[in-house]
């Protein structure tokens, strides 16, 4: 059984620039929400949809977006980056919060 | 913002020690505890979900239990093994289906 796919692994902009990372979840998985996390920081949640639905986000500026498609995969897109937006962005799928989240690889962006 | 600490930040042990680490989170609006290990360079893996004041979980030898009234869960490590060494990360979900991560443990077992 496929795990959770992100794409690209490593991105490298430049400050001002946008990124659009990807996310596949587990087949059959609805939820997919997003992460970051930054040296010396834990993992900061920033979004989480449900069925092509926003069902809850963290505090991030509105710089920070993302959309879910009908097959469950999942985009986050950054616009105007800035240097403190460089880190590794996780996501992760669930059939259900009760059940535990399966988490990617990751994404490692660095802004320059 | 809600607070989730976990302590120690870092742990160095001996192959075959015993361990344990806290993770505290607020005892109000209380969803759900999330326990997952994270090894350098794989992903976060979940290793519990408990939901339930007085919930113990085992898998193999690492266990946890949950109080849910004082805001706190542990988990323990028997008879630790080098390829137990990971960061170890609580996630807290409340009831307003948001997940809050502590910093995570990091834990070295020393051969």
């Amino acid at each position: 059984k496929a795990g959770v796919t992100q794409t690209p692994r490593y991105l490298i902009k430049t400050r001002g620039q946008q990124v659009t990372l990807s996310c596949s979840p587990i087949s059959g998985h609805r939820s997919v929400s997003w992460y970051q996390q930054t040296p010396g920081q834990g993992l900061q949640f920033l979004f989480e949809y449900f069925s092509e639905t926003q069902r809850n986000k963290g505090n991030f500026p509105g710089r920070f977006s993302g959309r879910q498609f009908s097959n469950s995969r999942s985009e986050m897109n950054v616009s105007t980056l800035e240097l403190g937006d460089s880190a590794l962005y996780l996501c992760a799928s669930s059939l259900s919060q009760a059940l535990g989240y399966t988490f990617g690889s990751g994404t490692r962006l660095t802004v320059v | 913002i809600l607070n989730v600490e976990q302590s120690p930040q870092s742990l160095h042990v001996q192959e075959g020690d015993s361990t344990n680490f806290t993770c505290s989170f607020p005892s109000s609006n209380f969803y759900a505890l999330h326990w997952y290990r994270w090894e350098t360079a794989k992903s976060p893996e979940a290793l519990f979900v408990m939901t339930l004041n007085g919930d113990e979980k085992k898998k193999g030898r690492i266990s946890a239990t949950l109080n849910t009234k004082e805001g706190y869960s542990y988990l323990y490590i028997k008879g630790s093994q080098p390829e137990d060494s990971a960061t170890y990360l609580c996630a807290f979900l409340h009831t307003g289906n948001q997940f809050y991560f502590g910093t995570g443990t990091s834990l070295t077992v020393i051969p």
